[in-house]
């Protein structure tokens, strides 16, 4: 069964950066994944399409503090020099024979 | 730019049935199929289904499975996600999205089932 693993919750200080991961079930590992934001009160946000390879293509106007990157079933989001408006929530998405599939979400706090 | 437009909100009683647009604007309709997302209050994101819209293919999350219906309007570029027998538990925010990957998302649509 295809399913997608988040932490449900991170922490990071302003400035800082901050990676966030999400872990493909076995048998998945060659999955390409999508992130996607969503700030309080907002609908989400494409940020990025990431690869099994590390390869990433963003959507338009993500800033480049924004980078993905793969390491086996792990596919993971780093958010460099953290601003406040980086406090959001943060969902990995992937797509398997017809069926889409959305982690429970990451909540990022900016401390 | 790419924009999706979505219909305004409902208030539903339990059993009742809902339809929910969304209508595409800045890209080829036909291009990209639309995919229907959904958000109970304080929870997370809910893949519904997705509609193709070169040929109306549709596949569709199992628990939703005799409930929901996706059509889509290729004269007007919209894409409709109907849901019926409506429960308490539908309540939600309805999105819909460009493509498998949702690059792009409507405003969203806030359906309350309430008696």
């Amino acid at each position: 069964q295809l399913v997608l693993t988040q932490s449900p919750s991170a922490s990071a200080s302003l400035g800082a950066s901050v990676k966030l991961t999400c872990t493909l079930s076995s048998g998945h590992s060659s999955y390409a994944i999508a992130w996607h934001q969503q700030q309080p009160e907002k609908g989400p946000r494409y940020l990025m399409k990431l690869n099994s390879d590390g390869s990433h293509s963003k959507g338009d106007g993500i800033p480049d503090r924004f980078s993905g990157s793969s390491s086996g079933a792990e596919r993971y989001l780093t958010i460099s020099s953290l601003q406040s408006e980086d406090e959001a929530d943060y969902y990995c998405q992937t797509w398997g024979t017809g069926i889409g599939v959305f982690g429970g979400g990451t909540k990022l706090t900016v401390l | 730019q790419v924009q999706l437009v979505q219909s305004g909100a409902e208030v539903k009683k339990p059993g009742a049935s809902v339809k929910v647009s969304c209508k595409a604007s800045g890209y080829t309709f036909t291009s990209y199929g639309i995919s229907w997302v959904r958000q109970a209050p304080g929870q997370g994101l809910e893949w519904m289904g997705w509609i193709s819209a070169y040929n109306g293919n549709t596949n569709y999350a199992q628990k939703l499975q005799g409930r929901v219906t996706m059509t889509t309007d290729t004269s007007t570029s919209t894409a409709y996600m109907e849901l019926r027998s409506l429960r308490s538990d539908d309540t939600a925010v309805y999105y819909c999205a460009r493509g498998n990957w949702n690059k792009d998302w409507g405003q969203g649509t806030l359906v309350t089932v309430s008696s």
